[in-house]
């Protein structure tokens, strides 16, 4: 998997925004850009994908510049229970051997 | 459909102790894994398993061992457990794929 850089924490207030930025200076060309969540307590769970331009599902929005040499993770109109560990991975799209690193630790206020 | 069920939820051991933790996947899915997670170090990979009767070490398989005798179960054992292994341990099932990756809701264990 190619290495990965993101933020180690991020502080929001509810119905803001949320971007999170991944760095993957390294990507290759048949790599994928995953994300996973992970609620307090919980295991992460996946919550999205994509390998170029934009992504889009009922959670998020991944934006991937034409380059792939990063990736912003866009979290809309946050709530209280969007605190969470936000993983980003780069690898193959049949790769079944993740490294999660450290994630974005995300904390969300009222 | 229960997905990935990890067992037990919490356990405290004393130093030298042994355990087994128990994970069971009802999805049919090939892979397998453990990971352990701790504060600023986000999930390291211990075992893994790529099949039934089959296992790999991970990034941290020292005093760990694993086995997958079938293919829905996934165990890890610790054989004399030290306060290093204080840790919350994630089982996890896939079919390969970045995105199919299924976690258990963890085990905390404590060693003292």
């Amino acid at each position: 998997l190619a290495k990965t850089t993101q933020p180690i924490s991020m502080d929001s207030y509810e119905g803001q925004e949320v971007n999170i930025t991944c760095s993957h200076n390294n990507i290759a060309t048949n790599d994928y850009i995953t994300w996973y969540q992970q609620f307090p307590s919980q295991g992460p769970r996946f919550i999205i994908q994509g390998y170029k331009t934009k992504v889009t599902n009922e959670v998020a929005s991944l934006f991937i510049p034409a380059d792939r040499k990063s990736s912003t993770l866009s979290l809309p109109r946050v709530s209280l229970s969007d605190t969470a560990v936000y993983y980003c991975l780069v690898g193959l799209i049949n790769d079944y051997k993740l490294s999660f690193g450290a994630g974005t630790t995300v904390t969300v206020r009222a | 459909n229960a997905g990935v069920t990890q067992t037990p939820k919490f356990r405290v051991l004393k130093t030298g102790q042994s355990m087994t933790l128990l994970c069971a996947q009802d999805m049919n899915h090939e892979y397998m894994y453990w990971y352990r997670q701790d504060p600023g170090m986000g999930l390291r990979l211990i075992h893994y398993s790529v099949g039934e009767g089959t296992t790999a070490k991970g990034e941290v398989p020292d005093g760990y061992n694993v086995s997958r005798l079938k293919k829905q179960n996934f165990l890890l054992g610790l054989e004399s457990a030290a306060p290093s292994q204080t840790s919350v341990y994630f089982c996890a099932s896939s079919n390969a794929g970045l995105d199919g990756y299924t976690f258990g809701s963890g085990t905390r264990l404590t060693v003292v």
